[in-house]
């Protein structure tokens, strides 16, 4: 049992190059969830979504896209990077019964756009 | 919106001092309440969760948390840190038992020296 996994762990982009972060759960959870770190802001809700095929904006979507084409992997796409961007992003899950929906979270993936 | 706040950036403690670490959520509603942990360069993990019940929560290493609805607290503690207490600690809040989205507080920085 994995968990929550991310791939790539490191990456670096050149401004306006796109990418694609990976996330996968192994805990049949309905919910998955895309958050940005900064030092000093806390976690940063990007997008996130309540099921397979839906996809939902949350405080800081500008710049993102998501897809959830399967319920166990949620995509984050960035279409033409900007330095704004770097971060370290956070996927988390969570399931859907209510004495057990706390999130769970990945390693992470450390991003940098020069 | 639903806000979180800690009160204190970073704290820097001796070995065996007490910690409380402050958070104050702005939802009026019901809320379910956690504190992670973050360890230097690893991924966040659950401390402690507050659903309902009893408002003193334990959770693991030895900390606990106190839910006091009528300052919209939930305030961390440990009676005595060690040096690998070392990590950010994030305060978060969810608005309902049938919300999903977490808000995060900004963090607070522990340093515990030896």
């Amino acid at each position: 049992n994995a968990g929550v996994t991310q791939t790539p762990k490191f990456r670096v982009l050149k401004t306006g190059q796109s990418m694609t972060l990976l996330c996968a759960q192994d805990m049949n959870h309905e919910y998955m969830y895309w958050y940005r770190q900064d030092p000093g802001m806390g976690l940063r809700l990007i997008h996130y979504s309540v099921g397979e095929g839906t996809t939902a904006k949350g405080e800081v979507p500008d710049g993102y896209n998501v897809s959830r084409l399967k319920k166990q992997n949620f995509l984050l796409g960035l279409e033409s990077a900007a330095p704004s961007q770097t971060s370290v992003y956070f996927c988390a899950s969570s399931g859907y019964s209510l004495g057990n929906n706390e999130q769970f979270f990945g390693p992470g993936t450390r991003l940098t756009v020069l | 919106a639903q806000s979180v706040s800690q009160h204190n950036h970073h704290v820097i403690l001796s070995e065996a001092a007490s910690l409380e670490l402050g958070c104050n959520y702005s939802y009026g509603g019901t809320v379910n309440l956690f504190w992670y942990v973050q360890y230097p360069g690893q991924h966040l993990q659950l401390l402690l969760k507050y659903f309902s019940g009893d408002p003193l929560v334990k959770g693991i290493k030895g900390f606990e948390a106190e839910f006091i609805k009528s300052k919209f607290s939930f305030n961390l503690r440990k009676p005595s840190v060690q040096w690998s207490d070392t990590a950010e600690y994030f305060c978060a809040a969810r608005a309902g038992a049938g919300s999903y989205q977490l808000t995060f507080g900004k963090g607070t920085k522990l340093s515990v020296i030896p």
